[in-house]
């Protein structure tokens, strides 16, 4: 079972910025929260991952509390090619050869 | 340059059929996989092969075997298609076993008549 929860779906206006949470109370210490999207009849898609320091890439922030038991993804300026299905997702590094648990994910819909 | 192409892209077939669904990865990864997503668009992870070594094997029934000729490839192979097994099959890879994020193709839409 997934060790998430997330809400089922959120809007966003064009070029603001979407704030998607993601809790996990259950988070142990060595496991990791990752994020990834799955845009409509595409493969899902890696965004971004991290331990407990806020991460920043060319496509997101992940700003995890410092309790480790909730994140949020920020896309800072979305666009109406964000709109997708995003995954939060808590592993183990260097466990059992990448098994990746998707739970249902937050549907984000980027409106004009 | 696709970096993780599967083929077919859509599979129909009938009840009691065998068919096979193929894998290919040009990122020089080691480890690859096969997920399952259905119709409730939920994603499972089915099998996971590490330089051509299997080393995940959910619970999936027998019909299913995975072959993996080399590193780059994995192909599905499903014995007696059943109406339930109508779902999108996603082949990934990763550089490693560890936590390097995985790379999808875009699936193939398998549908059992």
């Amino acid at each position: 079972d997934a060790k998430t929860t997330q809400p089922t779906s959120m809007d966003c206006a064009e070029g603001r910025a979407a704030n998607l949470p993601c809790n996990h109370s259950t988070i142990s210490g060595n496991e990791y929260v990752y994020w990834y999207r799955q845009i409509h009849s595409q493969g899902p898609q890696y965004i971004i991952h991290g331990l407990k320091n806020n991460e920043t890439n060319e496509m997101a922030s992940l700003i995890i509390t410092e309790d480790r038991k909730s994140s949020t993804l920020i896309l800072p300026h979305a666009t109406l090619r964000d709109t997708a299905v995003y995954y939060c997702i808590v592993r183990v590094l260097y466990n059992q050869g990448g098994k990746l648990i998707f739970g249902q994910g937050t549907e984000l819909s980027v409106k004009p | 340059d696709t970096a993780v192409s599967q083929t077919p892209k859509y599979l129909v077939t009938q009840m009691g059929n065998d068919k096979s669904i193929k894998c290919e990865q040009n990122l020089g990864h080691d480890t690859m996989y096969w997920y399952k997503q259905d119709s409730k668009k939920f994603l499972k992870i089915m099998f996971s092969y590490n330089n051509k070594e299997l080393i995940i094997n959910e619970t999936v029934p027998n019909r299913f075997s995975p072959k993996s000729p080399d590193k780059a490839h994995l192909n599905l192979h499903i014995n007696s298609l059943e109406l339930g097994d109508s779902a999108v099959y996603f082949c990934a890879s990763s550089p490693d076993r560890g936590g390097s994020p995985l790379h999808f193709g875009n699936g193939t839409r398998l549908t059992v008549t």
